[in-house]
């Protein structure tokens, strides 16, 4: 069965620090591969997403960045982070080209962020 | 306005209660469509996941879809209080190979013992 894995679970950051959060995925190949946060009470906003190695499609300019070094890892990072950076980071996995037919996401348990 | 629509709640029922709740939606291309709960501190699980029209049911949940109406449901029979999280409804049109979902706003619901 196929598992995601994410940590930290909880950050606690100053302003100006750099960032990395990391996820893998373990028993798929090849799967799309997402970043979004949460802020508290509000919905899910899509950050990233990945279709292969190397391929990153942002969604939202911002202060971060993410990279998929591998197959199935996702990084998340910021070189300087900002106080409207923190919340509730998910990452989450779905299987990779399957045609016409919609996947549903599997989420990991998140980083709540906070930064000081 | 937004392409989907769901009313945050937050809901409080009474233990044993029937639960209803919604999503509308604007993209008539949609077609496949998911709910999912979230307990607060942890991501997101899927419940359930159709395709075009019509009932699924799976236990106490039972999950509809009037694409004619634009409106997608979750009903919870027999609610619980372990049911208390955030129901969030996704979608997507099945276009493409990002595999992207539009995600409602979720919607809070406490079940009272």
């Amino acid at each position: 069965s196929q598992t995601i894995h994410q940590w930290p679970a909880t950050l606690v950051q100053p302003v100006g620090s750099p960032l990395s959060l990391e996820c893998t995925v373990e028993g798929t190949s090849n799967p799309n591969l997402y970043w979004y946060r949460q802020a508290a009470g509000r919905g899910l906003q899509l950050l990233f997403y990945s279709v292969g190695i190397g391929q990153i499609s942002s969604e939202v300019p911002q202060n971060l960045s993410a990279s998929r070094p591998q197959d199935r890892q996702f990084i998340l990072s910021s070189k300087k982070l900002l106080l409207s950076d923190s919340g509730f980071y998910l990452c989450a996995w779905s299987e990779g080209l399957t045609g016409e037919r919609a996947q549903p996401q599997h989420f990991g348990d998140g980083t709540r962020l906070s930064i000081l | 306005q937004k392409e989907v629509e769901q009313d945050p709640g937050p809901l409080s029922v009474p233990e044993g209660a029937i639960v209803s709740l919604n999503c509308t939606y604007s993209n008539s291309a949609f077609q496949y469509f998911m709910w999912y709960r979230q307990y607060s501190r942890k991501g997101p699980e899927l419940l359930m996941y159709t395709y075009s029209s019509g009932n699924k049911e799976d236990g106490r949940f039972t999950a509809q879809v009037d694409k004619s109406s634009k409106y997608i449901s979750l009903f919870i029979r027999d609610s619980q209080p372990s049911d208390s999280a955030t129901y969030l409804c996704a979608m997507s049109d099945g276009s493409g190979n990002t595999g992207k979902l539009i995600f409602g706003q979720g919607t809070t619901l406490q079940v009272k013992p």
